[in-house]
Order: C-alpha cells, then sequence, then structure tokens
C-alpha cells in the first residue's frame, strides 16, 4: 500500500496570498511530481524531481515552485495566488529504477482562489 | 514523441455487463504501460502495469488488459461491472528517459446503471 499524503485536501483563499501545498511520502522513493488537473480533465505534469536537492519542470508551464531538501518532503508553493490557479494538484512518488516504475498518488489538493 | 489516446471520453453501462476501455499508444519500441483508476474527489490509484513478458495481465477489482503491439493497443477489460466501479480511467505510457515520467490519455469517464 502506498503512503503518500497531501495537506490540505481543499483550500479556499483570496487572491494574492501565498500558497504552500504540502506532499509527504514514507516510502524512500528518490521521485516525485506534481501534476495540475482540472475537473474531468487529463493531468498536466508541472514538476518533477529525482532526489534531494533536484527539481525540475514539467511539461505545463506553471507560475508555481518546489522545493525537495528532504527525501520524503515535496512541497509546492503559490508566491501569490491568482483565480487561474484554481485546479486540483495531484503529487506521486516512484521508486528508484527508471522507466519502469509505477508511480503512487495522493489523494490531492482541490484549490479554488476568490 | 510519445502520446497516448483514449478514444471514448464517457462510457456507460450496465451493472453486471462486460466492460472494454480502448488505449492506443504511439512510441516505437515496447512500452511501459498504465492503467490507473480516479473516483472523484480522490487521487489515482494503480490498476495494473505491463512491462514485458505476458500480453494479457491481471491488476486489481478484477480487472485485466491486454497488450497488443500490432494495434499498438492496450485496452482494459472487466467481465463483469459493479456499481462501485464507476470513475474516470486514465491509461498512461512511461517515458524511457529514466524518470518514470508519464504521459496520461484524456480519461474516460465510466457511468454504471443499477
Amino acid at each position: 500500500e502506498a503512503d503518500i499524503y497531501q495537506t490540505p485536501r481543499y483550500l479556499v483563499i483570496g487572491t494574492g496570498k501565498k500558497i504552500t501545498l504540502e506532499c509527504s511520502q514514507t516510502m524512500g522513493h528518490d521521485k516525485m511530481y506534481w501534476y495540475q488537473q482540472d475537473p474531468g480533465m487529463e493531468l498536466h505534469l508541472i514538476h518533477y524531481s529525482y532526489g534531494v536537492n533536484s527539481t525540475e519542470k514539467g511539461d505545463l508551464s506553471s507560475e508555481s515552485t518546489v522545493s525537495r531538501i528532504r527525501t520524503e518532503h515535496f512541497p509546492l508553493t503559490l508566491e501569490s495566488a491568482r483565480p487561474s490557479h484554481t485546479s486540483q494538484y495531484l503529487c506521486a512518488s516512484s521508486g528508484r529504477t527508471g522507466g519502469s516504475q509505477p508511480q503512487h498518488f495522493g489523494d490531492g489538493t482541490r484549490l479554488s482562489i476568490l | 514523441a510519445q502520446s497516448v489516446t483514449q478514444p471514448d471520453i464517457h462510457i456507460t453501462v450496465s451493472e453486471g455487463a462486460s466492460l472494454e476501455l480502448r488505449c492506443n499508444y504511439s512510441y516505437g519500441a515496447t512500452p511501459y504501460l498504465f492503467w490507473y483508476v480516479q473516483s472523484p474527489g480522490q487521487g489515482l490509484q494503480l490498476l495494473l502495469k505491463y512491462f514485458s513478458g505476458d500480453t494479457l495481465v491481471q491488476g486489481i477489482k478484477g480487472f485485466e488488459a491486454e497488450f497488443k503491439r500490432s494495434q499498438s493497443s492496450f485496452n482494459l477489460r472487466k467481465p463483469s461491472v459493479h456499481w462501485s466501479d464507476a470513475a474516470e480511467y486514465f491509461c498512461a505510457v512511461g517515458a524511457m528517459d529514466n524518470t518514470d515520467k508519464l504521459i496520461f490519455g484524456t480519461g474516460t469517464r465510466l457511468q454504471v446503471f443499477p
């Protein structure tokens, strides 16, 4: 059973606020990912990390930033939230070997910017 | 570039009926293929995966999928659908660049009538 946790599950907040979405995993996975998913739509990769101190931009441009100071923790930050950031954000992780390990997902954070 | 196509946006079946969800991929070599399921408000759960070997793979919840290289397909099947199977189903192909990145299809929403 995968153990990956996202907090908060739901967040409604005003424009201009700084937001941090938390993601933690207890499996010791090296690779972690952030996806953005609009309702009823596919997932778009916005950030990923190979390991500690590694962060890369994903396929979809995002104004958010990420950090990876500890293996288990991969927070996503929006410095100044805007209504266009309203979406669901999903965090995932995968094991050491490349190209063959499935990703394990958290339950997501549904973000609404007023 | 790799891509995944799920031709059916929305499928409706009666409880107890059989199910087949279609997935076609574009990739030159043998890909890593996955099926995920997403219930409303939740993250993605891995149903099954194909890496190599037997082209018929068994997954959780009674699902199976068959890899057909000649058709570039990886269709998901279930002989008898339960009402609890209503969800969004995503097919994905693994990027062959040692990142474990996934390319997702646009998903198929399954509705089950009693």
